[in-house]
């Protein structure tokens, strides 16, 4: 099972853009990134997900390296709301489970 | 609102007692997962049924069961409770309509806070 290592936390300011790194470097070929939040006690909030290719959506960017085995969560112009733990997470394969593991993820404050 | 709905939304019991969390997923999700999260811990995965099936199974507790109805709604039993199951019970649903179907993106509940003392 592929893991992920990301910063415990960061923090931006208010407008600024936000980077979240993560490395997964024993990711497989046909293996998913995906990326998740949780704000306070919430339900993980799904982002956005990547084989290969960046992504983008109205929420933030995806930006996957061409060996696969680090990306980068931006998100544009961060805002107090997204003050959250960010979870980089790397689909686990099985017979036929589309199970998420989560990691301890990166607390990320967005100041003021 | 996420689509998936958890009940209670919050429940205080004793220690030794039952309880038992429900889950809706959203409509057509076949997948129903469940998520245990104590205090300032990560989310740990418990155990995943997909229509009606177990289908993965976490570090789930012998004191803990589930299943998955007709309906497709799931329950997650929780027996003999210690004060250490004291947490955030998230359920997430996902459609995972085929082993080729690529990327599954899980929709998590509001979850459902359990204190015992």
């Amino acid at each position: 099972d592929a893991k992920t290592t990301q910063p415990p936390s960061m923090d931006c300011a208010e407008g600024r853009a936000a980077n979240l790194p993560c490395n997964h470097s024993t990711i497989s070929g046909n293996e998913y990134v995906y990326w998740y939040r949780q704000i306070h006690s919430q339900g993980p909030q799904y982002i956005i997900h990547g084989l290969k290719n960046n992504e983008t959506n109205e929420m933030a960017s995806l930006i996957i390296t061409e060996d696969r085995k680090s990306s980068t969560l931006i998100l544009p112009h961060a805002t107090l709301r997204d003050t959250a733990v960010y979870y980089c997470i790397v689909r686990v394969n099985g017979d036929s489970s589309y199970k998420l593991i989560f990691g301890s993820g990166t607390r990320l404050l967005v100041r003021p | 609102d996420s689509g998936v709905t958890q009940t209670p939304k919050h429940l205080i019991t004793a220690t030794g007692q039952r309880v038992t969390l429900r889950c809706s997923p959203r409509s057509g999700d076949l997948s129903v997962y469940w998520y245990q999260q104590s205090l300032d811990q990560g989310l740990q995965f418990l155990i995943q049924y997909y229509n009606g099936e177990e289908r993965a199974k976490g570090n789930i507790l012998e004191r803990f069961s589930a299943q998955q109805f007709p309906d497709l709604h799931s329950e997650l039993n929780l027996s003999s409770l210690e004060l250490g199951d004291s947490a955030l019970y998230f359920c997430a649903s996902s459609a995972q309509t085929s082993l080729l179907a690529g990327a599954n993106v899980l929709t998590f509940g509001a979850g459902s806070r359990l204190t015992v003392l």
